[in-house]
């Protein structure tokens, strides 16, 4: 298995222009997570589904902010418009939903809005 | 909701000190404990976990960690840090039974000197 895969590695864009971060689980995967990382704020976690469906979404920071989860092999999370404060690293983790298993982190999408 | 305290956010320690990082949780029933590793500029990795049986878990790279439920703490131990250890440490708990959120410390930045 290729692991939980995102992309793009790197994304740099102005203010006020739409980003889109992509995620694709591990498959057989039931649950799917993203999270943000700034030095500043550490590892938040911004929403995670069960079955494509939005369980909690208590961490998105804002209207700006979007997930969705069509199906269970990919997820996308849209900032529009973005802020020179959304430059993180956003990391994509799923997991088997059984709690004994660890969740997989993706490598990461490193955003900077200029 | 469970809640995970990492009380030492900066450690600093030279090659061959022992290390103890410390990890206390607070969730009235049984849970599933994990601690993760993120080296620089890397996604997080599972280091080790524990969801039953012996409390003494033995993890990847010579690290292990205790549970002790009397004091709701699983803290991370290695006899002898290399410079290769400098990494962020993250303790995790999953409450046992259904579907639950994973809740995630707030992580130990770990520096060692050469």
């Amino acid at each position: 298995d290729a692991g939980v895969i995102q992309s793009p590695r790197h994304e740099v864009t102005e203010m006020g222009q739409e980003v889109t971060l992509r995620c694709k689980p591990i498959s057989g995967h039931n649950s799917l997570f993203w999270y943000r990382q700034t030095m500043m704020r550490g590892l938040e976690l911004l929403i995670y589904f069960n079955n494509n469906v939005p369980i909690d979404d208590s961490g998105m920071p804002e209207d700006r902010f979007s997930a969705k989860m069509p199906n269970a092999s990919f997820s996308t999370l849209k900032i529009q418009p973005s802020e020179p404060r959304d430059s993180a690293v956003y990391f994509c983790a799923s997991w088997t939903g059984q709690a004994w298993n660890e969740q997989f982190f993706g490598p990461g999408t490193r955003l900077t809005v200029l | 909701a469970q809640s995970v305290s990492q009380h030492n956010h900066h450690v600093i320690l030279s090659e061959a000190a022992s290390l103890e990082l410390g990890c206390n949780y607070s969730y009235g029933g049984t849970v599933n404990l994990f601690w993760y590793v993120q080296y620089p500029g890397q996604h997080l990795q599972l280091l080790l976990k524990y969801f039953s049986g012996d409390p003494l878990v033995k993890g990847i790279k010579g690290f292990e960690a205790e549970f002790i439920k009397s004091k709701f703490s699983f803290n991370l131990r290695k006899p002898s840090v290399q410079w290769s250890d400098t990494a962020e440490y993250f303790c995790a708990v999953i409450p046992s039974g259904g579907y639950q959120k994973v809740t995630f410390g707030t992580g130990t930045k770990l520096q060692v000197i050469p």
